[in-house]
């Protein structure tokens, strides 16, 4: 277990609607990333939140959006979605922590597999 | 010179063999070399990192070899076992903001 948790688990939903991803951080982790995962493909950077400020930006989309909370936990936003955004999403955070591993050190969720009919 | 370029793409060994896994890098800054193993369905997860002040790191069965003239790395699994079976990521990053450049992956699959 990573300590990073991800909600909901599955989500299935039609064309052109709009869903949220949830992502808790490891306890004092102050960065979240935000990763797609396609079927037996790579892992696709999408955007990276530092302490509540956006750090960088990946290949997202505009039709996605992403936030970090005061709390640190981070949502994703998926809307006008396509069959193409069926995918496995997942978060990661990464320290500072006192006295933990390196910041480099990026701990992955379970992931949330969205599925657009 | 972002890119980390990984090879093979997918690879099929016999228990027991040992399986190698190669990366490739541009940025001369990079200064933290990762490794993920990712089993269907989960997260990936760290394996064993290296940074360039060292040729050769061990952990266990997983050993990763670093070359910083030729600008490569790679993973090498001794004694490889079915268990094993996973996409293997390799990675890099820098200290100054600590975001990860990956590779492809790799799919290994450990026959009995």
């Amino acid at each position: 277990d990573s300590g990073v948790t991800q909600t909901p688990k599955h989500l299935i939903t039609a064309t052109g609607q709009r869903v949220t991803l949830r992502c808790s951080p490891r306890s004092g982790d102050l960065s979240v990333y935000w990763y797609q995962q396609s079927l037996d493909q790579g892992l696709q950077f999408l955007i990276q939140y530092y302490n509540g400020e956006e750090r960088a930006k990946g290949n997202i989309l505009e039709r996605f959006s992403a936030q970090q909370f005061p709390d640190l936990h981070s949502e994703l936003n998926l809307s006008s979605l396509e069959l193409g955004d069926s995918a496995l999403y997942f978060c990661a955070s990464s320290g500072p922590t006192a006295g933990g591993p390196s910041v480099n050190e990026q701990f992955f969720g379970p992931g949330t597999r969205l599925t657009v009919l | 010179q972002q890119q980390v370029k990984q090879s093979p793409q997918s690879l099929i060994v016999q228990k027991g063999g040992i399986p190698i896994i190669n990366c490739a890098y541009e940025n001369t800054a990079f200064d933290y070399f990762p490794w993920y193993q990712q089993f269907p369905g989960k997260g990936p997860a760290l394996l064993i990192a290296i940074r360039p002040d060292v040729s050769e790191k061990k952990e266990g069965r997983f050993t990763i070899s670093f070359n910083k003239s030729a600008k490569q790395f790679s993973l090498h699994i001794m004694d490889s076992q079915p268990g094993d079976s996973a996409t293997y990521f390799c990675a890099a990053s820098m200290d100054s903001n600590y975001q990860l450049i990956w590779g492809a992956g790799t799919k290994l699959i450990i026959k009995p």
